[in-house]
């Protein structure tokens, strides 16, 4: 089957790390996404990697990939208020995507 | 810089009559896509044009068309809404190369039906 699973909820403390987990199944995917939605808009990516890397950090954003449990994870550092929103993640072998179920993160202040 | 734009952002239509949501690129991708999504749920992909191909998922209904006339606008037409129907519709694109396909979103179109 083709389910891409996330946790549905995440709260954290503002300047606290949060961490947003995503399993997949299909172990041919070529590139894997973190896309973020902020209420009312539309979704905007936030970083990829490819299949044959283990790690890519971007600024505040690591993304780990383990192949092997296809496990994909996204690691927002020194967390702000403005980074809740739900998280995407995505996988894709062509042009066609597959979403996950969504991770809704909550920032206190 | 706008790269993906939709109109309107908000619609309001009838239950039965027909309305077209538009979506226009500023990218020259050659990929564009039409999504539906409902409530705080993943986005569900209705179809997309890979160049001049259309591509339908086998669960889009019927109900449901869409025309891409040239690279830069491609709309998605809802011949006969039901309630069933009020959802955010988004539009995306892509560059489709070898490896990668980032996709691109537009803002959305809450559709409301009446």
């Amino acid at each position: 089957g083709e389910d891409v699973e996330q946790s549905l909820f995440l709260s954290v403390r503002e300047g606290d790390s949060s961490v947003i987990n995503c399993t997949y199944t299909d172990s041919s995917s070529t590139y894997l996404y973190w896309y973020k939605q902020e209420p009312g808009a539309g979704l905007q990516l936030l970083t990829y990697i490819f299949s044959n890397m283990d790690m890519k950090q971007d600024q505040r954003l690591t993304v780990l990939l383990n192949k092997k449990d296809k496990h994909l994870s996204l690691r927002i550092a020194d967390t702000q208020t403005g980074d809740s929103a739900i998280y995407f993640c995505a996988e894709s072998l062509s042009e066609k995507y597959i979403f996950g179920t969504g991770t809704r993160l909550k920032v206190l202040a | 810089d706008a790269m993906v734009i939709q109109n309107p952002r908000y619609q309001v239509t009838q239950f039965g009559k027909p309305v077209t949501l538009s979506c226009s690129q500023t990218l020259n991708h050659n990929v564009m896509y039409w999504y539906q999504q409902k409530s705080s749920q993943a986005p569900k992909l209705l179809f997309h044009y890979y160049d001049k191909d259309f591509n339908n998922e086998a669960d889009t209904p019927d109900n449901f068309q869409s025309r891409r006339p040239n690279t830069s606008f491609c709309f998605l037409d809802i011949r006969s809404p039901g309630l069933g129907d009020a959802a955010m519709y988004l539009c995306a694109t892509s560059r489709a190369r070898v490896n990668s396909y980032e996709q691109y979103f537009g803002p959305g179109t809450r559709l409301t039906v009446t």
